[in-house]
């Protein structure tokens, strides 16, 4: 299947500082991808739809001014956590959209664990 | 509203056969998937399902019927690796993916 990066795959930081996630697909062209934040037990929860070379699309809730997204490229796309603090530590996963012939499938990342002090 | 429904938890034995259920609910359907996701990873792409029937992939299979809102994710021979959370997830009419809450399994010898 294609190949999803994420990096860096874990990440403590102090409350306050602003933390920088990246998300790759190496074998394909992704116009579209994803970002997912996953608490312990529970299940994947969308925070943005990102389209290269537009804005995203953020989900009830989401602050995109907090979670700072940028698709520059169909094979890079970066959530910038902002003044991030305790309750923003979570499981942050990106996913990329692969379109090929009679299959539309979204393959994630390994995900950025990201803990705030 | 959009839902999808599974099981929280199912237990099998080591060696034997599985059946993870999915129903839904939603504003259209451009498809069914599921994946396999173990604990403190990512989710890995399993299978996906546009057209009603049987998909089989090595020990894996997965069934759909979009007139009932129904998929299953067969699991054969099952091994103490196959131990994880299975999510299924539906692709409505705004190709958004729809996740159900995932099912744990646990995998006895």
């Amino acid at each position: 299947g294609a190949v999803v990066s994420q990096h860096p795959s874990r990440v403590i930081c102090k409350s306050g500082t602003s933390v920088k996630i990246e998300c790759r697909s190496l074998d394909f062209q992704a116009t579209t991808m994803f970002w997912y934040r996953q608490f312990p037990k529970q299940s994947l929860m969308l925070m943005a739809t990102s389209n290269e070379g537009s804005k995203a699309t953020y989900e009830q809730g989401v602050e995109k001014d907090k979670f700072l997204i940028n698709h520059a490229s169909l094979t890079l796309s970066t959530l910038t956590v902002t003044s991030a603090h305790p309750e923003d530590s979570s499981f942050y996963i990106c996913s990329a959209r692969a379109l090929a012939w009679m299959t539309d499938t979204q393959y994630f990342g390994p995900g950025t664990r990201l803990t705030v002090l | 509203g959009q839902n999808i429904d599974q099981p929280t938890e199912m237990t099998a034995t080591e060696g034997a056969i599985v059946q993870i259920n999915c129903t839904y609910q939603t504003s259209g359907f451009n498809g069914l998937f599921w994946y396999q996701q173990h604990a403190g990873e990512a989710p890995t792409f399993l299978s996906y399902n546009v057209l009603d029937g049987l998909e089989e992939k090595g020990r894996f299979s997965s069934f759909l019927s979009r007139s009932k809102g129904y998929s299953y994710l067969l699991l054969k021979e099952l091994q103490m690796k196959d131990s994880a959370s299975y999510l299924c997830a539906v692709r409505d009419s705004n190709y958004q993916l729809i996740w159900g809450a995932g099912t744990k399994l646990i995998i006895k010898p």
